[in-house]
């Protein structure tokens, strides 16, 4: 148990589906991200979140669409999806400008 | 949460031998580095850090040794486990007073009875 819980923790979705990733810490924590891990880039930062204003947009194509209602809660928006978005899609937490991340164990998605 | 598909160098030792990671980054004005280990099907999990005024940072088996001459870094693992196999991945923050992290390629550790 890390202190970053993420829902669901395996999803397989067609293109045309509209589907969500659930992040939730436990930890106090105020600053948030979403990172995307695949075969093809071991971890990409996608989104950052801090004191829950979105501070960091990795150019992340806009089929994903990133939620931080409150300091404790992130979600992934995910809408007419590619294939090629098949991957594992990891959440974290840190103190702000501190040095560690606590990661999720992961959503892994397959995108049909 | 292992990286399926992805064509990692994997370090194979002997249990109760001594593992040495290796990772090379860029960027010279990089003052923090970090070691995150990412066991099959979890999240990465910090192990140790070491800040650019430090050439060597000791934890509870395991040592990083940062030589900012040639821009490398390394986590040595003392009397490797079983449960020390994983992808080991090496992480630097960009600018911006949060933890923006860059990460390696990683290294997958393989240990061997």
């Amino acid at each position: 148990e890390t202190g970053v819980t993420q829902t669901p923790r395996h999803l397989v979705m067609g293109m045309t589906n509209k589907k969500s990733l659930k992040c939730e810490q436990h930890l106090g924590h105020n600053a948030m991200y979403w990172y995307k891990q695949s075969a093809k880039k071991p971890l990409e930062l996608m989104f950052v979140y801090s004191l829950e204003e979105r501070v960091e947009n990795n150019s992340v194509p806009s089929r994903f669409s990133p939620e931080c209602p409150n300091s404790s809660h992130l979600f992934l928006h995910l809408h007419t999806l590619q294939p090629e978005d098949s991957a594992l899609y990891l959440c974290a937490s840190s103190p702000y400008g501190a040095g560690e991340l606590f990661f999720g164990e992961g959503s892994r998605l397959t995108v049909l | 949460g292992e990286s399926v598909g992805l064509h990692l160098p994997t370090l194979s030792v002997q249990e109760g031998d001594n593992s040495i990671i290796n990772c090379a980054y860029s960027n010279s004005a990089s003052d923090y580095f970090i070691w995150y280990k990412q066991e099959s099907g979890k999240g990465p999990q910090f192990i140790i850090d070491i800040r650019s005024n430090m050439d060597k940072r000791q934890g509870q088996r395991v040592t990083v040794l940062l030589n900012k001459t040639v821009k490398h870094l390394s986590l040595q693992i003392a009397a490797t486990q079983p449960g020390d196999s994983a992808v080991y991945f090496c992480a630097e923050p960009f600018s911006g007073g949060y933890n923006k992290l860059i990460f390696g390629a990683g290294t997958r550790l393989a240990v061997h009875p």
